[in-house]
């Protein structure tokens, strides 16, 4: 079974700097792996996906990830936070049995100060 | 394009009664899923669709859906629960981009 963990209920960081949110997956073969971003009272949007090629990958608003097969991680990160990325991140897996399942952590909330 | 529209957006529900959220999505996708998020749990597959005509549920029980087309997915409480209260959000996706999810629904069940 195919499984994602998100070890930090939440991450505070401070507007201009780097920030992480981190992502942990387990499958059987090689992961699809997305990002979702939620803001408040909004559905999920899409932020970037892993499916082959590059190991760090770019998505949308200045966020990219790196997915580490040695480490089975796939952390979100951006170089320079603004206040407007506060929001929830779910990290989330593709099932490789029934390719249109997908399964998502627990979520992190992350907090940009001014 | 509106993508994947939800309705109602809040709604309070006693225990017992019976209610169908709606879900229709104009991407022509053929899959369609129904997710419940409940704070610290993330997002829970209740149901999905692989195209009109077929579903299959992840959830025992406390819920139904069909999907007599593409575009509409309703899913139905059968016999509202407290524990059943939760916000519910519906995506589609065409398989390769991942889901388009809709703005969900905030249902309480009292």
């Amino acid at each position: 079974a195919q499984s994602v963990a998100q070890p930090e209920d939440q991450v505070n960081v401070a507007e201009g700097n780097p920030l992480t949110v981190k992502c942990t997956y387990s499958v059987s073969g090689n992961p699809y792996l997305f990002w979702y971003v939620q803001y408040p009272n909004r559905g999920l949007q899409f932020l970037l996906k892993y499916i082959t090629g590059d190991n760090l990958v770019k998505g949308s608003y200045g966020f990219e990830a790196e997915f580490n097969k040695s480490q089975t991680s796939f952390h979100l990160k951006k170089p320079s936070a603004l206040v407007s990325d506060s929001a929830l991140y779910f990290c989330a897996v593709r099932d490789l049995d029934n390719f249109n399942k997908f399964y998502f952590g627990s979520g992190t909330k992350l907090n940009v100060k001014p | 394009n509106a993508g994947v529209t939800q309705t109602p957006k809040f709604h309070i529900l006693k225990t017992g009664q019976s209610m169908t959220l709606q879900c229709a999505q104009d991407m022509n996708h053929g899959y369609m899923s129904w997710y419940r998020q409940d704070p610290g749990m993330g997002l829970r597959l209740i149901y999905y669709s692989a195209a009109a005509g077929t579903t299959d549920k992840e959830v025992p029980n406390g819920y139904n859906v069909s999907r007599l087309n593409t575009e509409d997915f309703p899913l139905r409480l059968v016999s509202a629960a407290p524990s059943q209260t939760s916000v519910y959000l519906c995506a589609s996706t065409r398989g390769e981009y991942g889901y388009t999810f809709g703005s969900g629904t905030r249902l309480t069940v009292v």
